[in-house]
């Protein structure tokens, strides 16, 4: 199964900030990576796939970036609703797996 | 974009049978192929498997043979069973959708807390 590792496993930052996370796959998976966010009591919501291609109806803060084995999700300016937890996820093979999460908390 | 809706018993006893149902609205389960996902305390999130549109299933080779994954067209609804569970089976349930199987997951229900005890 393809690991992925994702960085940092949280963060907390003010309105305004510039976040990044990233994601390394254990082999190259091209462009099949999305990014979603949960939030407590809901499920996860799809922000980016294809690596680099915005969900509908997703804020254009959000961007992704990267491919074969290093991805990276962006915000660029946070935003006090984007509090949850961020997971990349690759579709390039079965099993689907996960990165580990982060955290992501408004100060 | 289908809404997805998990339910089932909370509390499953330790070598029991976990099942739990998926009801789709807003789109025909012969629409999308459907997968069913976990995360335990502590842990990840896990893919447990997939029924596609056509029906056919995989599942998550960590899980041996326990997993049973099917679709009922008129009811809209698809299935997770998942036998002889123990304490490591205690997880969040996710049901899910892709209009692909090698592609994106594009909608998620809430999720059900399963506890095995």
């Amino acid at each position: 199964a393809i690991e992925l590792t994702q960085s940092p496993s949280s963060l907390s930052g003010s309105v305004g900030d510039r976040v990044t996370i990233t994601c390394r796959a254990s082999q190259g998976i091209g462009s099949a990576l999305a990014w979603y966010q949960r939030r407590p009591g809901k499920g996860p919501m799809v922000l980016i796939y294809d690596a680099s291609t915005l969900n509908g109806g997703v804020r254009s803060r959000f961007s992704g970036s990267g491919s074969g084995t290093d991805f990276t999700l962006t915000i660029s300016s946070l935003r006090p609703e984007d509090f949850g937890t961020y997971y990349c996820q690759q579709f390039n093979s079965y099993p689907l797996t996960f990165g580990g999460g982060t955290k992501v908390e408004i100060k | 974009q289908v809404q997805l809706q998990e339910s089932g018993p909370g509390l499953v006893k330790p070598s029991e049978t976990l099942s739990l149902t998926c009801t789709v609205s807003g789109g025909t389960i012969r629409s999308h192929n459907w997968s069913w996902f976990r995360q335990s305390p502590g842990k990840g999130l896990e893919w447990i498997g997939y029924i596609t549109k056509t029906g056919n299933t995989n599942h998550n080779p960590a899980l041996q043979s326990r997993v049973s994954i099917s679709m009922d067209t008129a009811k809209n609804e698809v299935s997770l069973r998942l036998t002889s569970v123990t304490a490591a089976d205690t997880a969040l349930y996710y049901c899910a959708s892709q209009v692909v199987l090698f592609g994106v997951i594009d909608s998620w229900g809430q999720g059900t807390l399963v506890t095995v005890s």
